[in-house]
């Protein structure tokens, strides 16, 4: 979607970091997700945060979310190869009838 | 609890014939929805259910129709075919108003010759 974007691609080495970014146009977003795809998948819901929140953890994620530039962040801490997926970006608003507008997607690629 | 079921899982038409997606779902979910997905540009609505009974169209609602056929069914319909139809559609439920936690079937992958 126009309204969220995110880079193309990411490649990181097993057990490094990872940060995946995202921005997104609109400041009346009420939650904001990430969602992982598994090739040959369905999307799953990984985290989402809400936005009077600025950051959320959960276990080896930790999400950043900074509302005055519009940038979303996922870290995956010690990524594994497992962790090699597409992450989606997706935002809900209000005025939109909570319905999910998606980032194009990045693809992370963790090499051994 | 199967989740979000979708059939078939490949399909091939050939241009101008028609066909329908089906979806269930099996968690009582009031909301379902379909997307297709083209790379690089992430998943896009085309027509969505807030509850059984109605329906309302996404983003790229044209050439397709849909039914809400009870709470647990959500069928796609393309009536004539064409090869930017050739995508992978995914069916979607959720059950909250506020969080939108979308559940996600396997999906269908189709090709327009």
């Amino acid at each position: 979607g126009e309204d969220v974007e995110q880079s193309l691609f990411l490649s990181v080495r097993e057990g490094d970091s990872s940060v995946i970014n995202c921005t997104y146009t609109d400041s009346s977003s009420t939650y904001l997700y990430w969602y992982k795809q598994e090739p040959g998948a369905g999307l799953q819901l990984l985290t989402y945060i809400f936005s009077n929140m600025d950051m959320k953890q959960d276990q080896r994620l930790t999400v950043l979310l900074n509302k005055k530039d519009k940038h979303l962040s996922l870290r995956i801490a010690d990524t594994q190869t497992g962790d090699s997926a597409i992450y989606f970006c997706a935002e809900t608003r209000e005025a939109a009838g909570n319905k999910l507008t998606f980032g194009g997607g990045t693809r992370v690629l963790v090499k051994p | 609890n199967a989740g979000v079921t979708q059939t078939p899982k490949f399909q091939v038409l050939k241009t101008g014939q028609s066909m329908t997606l089906q979806c269930a779902q099996d968690m009582n979910h009031n909301s379902m929805y379909w997307y297709r997905q083209d790379p690089g540009m992430g998943l896009r609505l085309i027509y969505y259910s807030a509850s059984e009974g109605t329906t309302d169209k996404g983003e790229v609602p044209n050439g397709y129709n849909v039914s809400r056929l009870n709470k647990r069914e959500f069928s796609l319909r393309l009536e004539s075919a064409a090869p930017s139809q050739t995508s992978v559609y995914f069916c979607a439920s959720s059950g909250r108003s506020d969080l939108n936690e979308q559940f996600f079937g396997p999906g269908t992958r189709l090709t327009v010759l």
